[in-house]
């Protein structure tokens, strides 16, 4: 079955610049997209199709996927970005998630 | 606004059945699929199955394959999710999740707030 790896946990300190990097067999062949997660909360789509994002969600968040590597990247690092972050992709009708990063911002 | 309404979580015996059901508003159900995704406590997301808009395509994890049904009525804006021969790994929250297009296996641009399901005795 298809898997996808993410780092356990990502620490940035605010105003940088967090990657958060997503890795699966071809993944830049298919469709990739993140979801942040608070705690307490529902997840929430904050890219889909590799680098689109859905209204609302601020443009220091952005996307790419290529290769065999998908990257979330958060610009401008602020204290309500710390959440856990997750991948997605899929195939015909099979979906799959990567693990999760719990991204802190110290 | 897009709203999605969980129920029929539980704590239920090992072996025994559960079904779930999603009530959906603020868009047109019969457009897009829907999924539903699980969340152990303190773990992850794990995808459960989706389904495509008029049904014509289904998918369902392995960890679930041949145990959990999904379905969907268009005409009640709703969708269920039938569990059977539970175990204890099945323990989690239940979100029922949107699709962003009709096809089943895409992304999920809305969720629930989830219906708690307990396999214990």
């Amino acid at each position: 079955s298809y898997e996808l790896t993410q780092p356990p946990s990502v620490s940035v300190s605010p105003g940088q610049t967090a990657s958060i990097t997503c890795s699966g067999d071809k993944l830049g062949d298919k469709y990739a997209c993140w979801y942040q997660q608070k705690p307490g909360q529902s997840p929430v789509l904050v890219i889909y199709q590799d680098i689109k994002r859905p209204s609302g969600i601020p443009e220091r968040i952005s996307g790419s996927n290529s290769g065999n590597t998908a990257t979330l990247t958060i610009s401008g690092t602020q204290a309500m970005d710390e959440a856990d972050y997750y991948c997605q992709a899929w195939d015909s009708s099979s979906v799959v998630f990567g693990g999760g990063t719990k991204l802190t911002v110290l | 606004e897009v709203q999605l309404v969980e129920s029929g979580g539980g704590l239920v015996q090992p072996g025994r059945s559960l079904r779930l059901s999603c009530a959906a508003s603020g868009f047109t159900f019969d457009d897009y699929a829907m999924h539903w995704v699980r969340q152990a406590p303190g773990k992850g997301l794990e995808w459960v199955s989706g389904i495509s808009w008029n049904s014509g395509s289904i998918g369902y994890a392995e960890s679930v394959k041949g145990r959990f049904t999904i379905s969907r009525d268009n005409a009640k804006n709703s969708l269920y999710l039938q569990m059977s021969s539970l175990r204890a790994e099945d323990t989690a929250l239940y979100y029922c999740a949107k699709g962003g297009t009709a096809a089943a296996g895409t992304y999920c641009d809305y969720w629930g707030q989830g219906t708690l399901v307990t396999v214990s005795s």
